[in-house]
């Protein structure tokens, strides 16, 4: 069970990027899967999470409608969308995997702990 | 509010009990979760719903919650304990996570 990241690099204030996340032994029809952001020397920040049930994506309110979430079922893949992008938004992206127990008939209970981490995806917003 | 709040850092001598402490006016209606991030790793859960440890996680890894302060405790610190540790929790609605700014921790 592991989450990989890719997609990130140097991208210049205003400019958009889309990072990835793709899962394997598990599928993200299943499980809820969030992005969770560390800018340099700092501590974790909560981005966004999308979700098997409603409501089905929720992102930071610092955001402000500048990160959308998207998935691929074919793909096992998450994708974050980035765009008007700022200094601040300067970090390390790790997808995560929310923590469930699976139940009975296919059902999951929900942690709201992450349980897998991928080892993170580095964005870079410099002119 | 829905904020968390730790302290920056702790220290204790190997062998040691350290606690890290994690406030919150409305801890006492969340659960709290704790991480633990080695320098340049992933973070790594170490507790959730409070008190509960995930398969593999070393049982001198606990944690406690009472009213509006919840508790990370290693009991007898070893030196590969030292990392950062973050507490979490939600918001209002239950959909948005929070970090506390995180503690470091030195065992030495």
């Amino acid at each position: 069970v592991q989450v990989v990241e890719s997609g990130g690099g140097l991208v210049k204030p205003g400019g958009s990027l889309r990072l990835s996340c793709e899962a394997s032994g598990f599928s993200v029809t299943r499980w809820n899967v969030n992005w969770v952001r560390q800018a340099p020397g700092k501590g974790l920040e909560w981005v966004a999470a999308i979700r098997t049930t409603g409501p089905y994506t929720s992102y930071a309110e610092s955001l402000r409608g500048r990160f959308t979430l998207s998935r691929d079922d074919a793909k096992n893949s998450v994708y974050l969308q980035m765009s008007s992008l700022r200094s601040e938004d300067t970090a390390v992206y790790y997808c995560a995997r929310d923590f469930g127990v699976p139940m009975t008939r296919g059902l999951i209970t929900w942690t709201d702990g992450m349980d897998v981490w991928g080892q993170g995806t580095t964005v870079t917003v410099s002119s | 509010s829905f904020e968390v709040t730790q302290p920056p850092s702790v220290s204790v001598s190997p062998g040691q009990t350290a606690s890290i402490i994690c406030s919150g006016d409305a801890l006492p209606k969340k659960y709290v979760q704790w991480y633990q991030q080695k320098s340049g790793q992933a973070p790594v859960l170490v507790i959730f719903e409070d008190t509960k440890r995930p398969s593999g996680i070393p049982a001198r890894f606990s944690g406690s919650s009472s009213g509006t302060v919840a508790t990370l405790t290693i009991s007898g610190a070893q030196v590969e304990d030292e990392a950062d540790y973050y507490c979490s929790s939600t918001d209002k609605s239950g959909d948005h996570k929070l970090f506390g700014g995180g503690t470091k921790l030195t065992v030495l």
